[in-house]
């Protein structure tokens, strides 16, 4: 099994609809991240979240929010999606013994469609 | 403005030979450098990481190199196989934040 489970692995949506995607870790890292992939761009962050209660907003939070309902599991939403938030969605996770730049564990990916 | 370019964009090179990948970047103040390989459909996963004083680190037919001085680093794959046909991303950290930089990778395609 993977340490990092992203669910759903692919979505396709309509716009204004309320989408959930998850991501749960069995690495036992404090620090959980939401990032977005486009073609031609970087990935960018969304949100990321270092401990339960700690909720930080990223480069384009703008449209999604988060939610980190234990340490384990970090969840992203959007409220009402747009055909501009299709895109490749990755949740990632590090150990905060690694400091503030540890090695990025990545789950599988979450493919996002807005029609 | 803290920003990490890889080039070049694309790359298709007939297995076993040899090729190399560029990154440049100008994040400061700098605090390591890693190359990761993003197979199509699945998540990055770091080949290796690259720290202020290193200059050389080799993961099996992976070498990365690094000048800190002219920032920039490559990383050299030797005797490419098919499975190596991936995306190579140049991720930067700025020291003392939580800040990873992200360059637009490399698709490396490796013809039998």
């Amino acid at each position: 099994d993977a340490d990092v489970t992203q669910t759903p692995r692919n979505r396709i949506t309509k716009t204004g609809k309320r989408i959930m995607l998850e991501c749960s870790q069995t690495k036992g890292h404090d620090r959980m991240y939401w990032y977005r992939q486009d073609p031609g761009l970087g990935l960018r962050l969304i949100y990321y979240s270092f401990d339960v209660k700690d909720i930080n907003k990223g480069e384009i939070s703008d449209g999604y929010s988060v939610s980190r309902q234990a340490q384990a599991k970090f969840s992203l939403s959007l409220e009402s999606a747009i055909p501009n938030q299709t895109a490749l969605y990755f949740c990632a996770t590090s150990d905060r013994r690694d400091g503030n730049t540890g090695e990025l564990f990545f789950g599988e990916g979450s493919r996002l469609t807005v029609l | 403005k803290n920003q990490v370019e890889q080039s070049p964009q694309s790359l298709i090179i007939l297995e076993g030979k040899n090729c190399t990948l560029q990154c440049n970047y100008t994040v400061s103040p700098f605090s390591n450098l890693r190359w990761y390989k993003q197979d199509t459909g699945r998540g990055p996963v770091s080949l290796t990481i690259m720290t202020f004083s290193e200059n050389t680190k080799s993961n099996g037919r992976y070498t990365a190199t690094l000048d800190a001085d002219t920032k920039q680093s490559s990383l050299h794959i030797t005797a490419s196989q098919l499975s190596d046909s991936a995306s190579y991303i140049c991720v930067v950290s700025h020291s003392g934040t939580y800040k990873y930089i992200f360059g637009t990778g490399t698709r490396l395609k490796v013809l039998a």
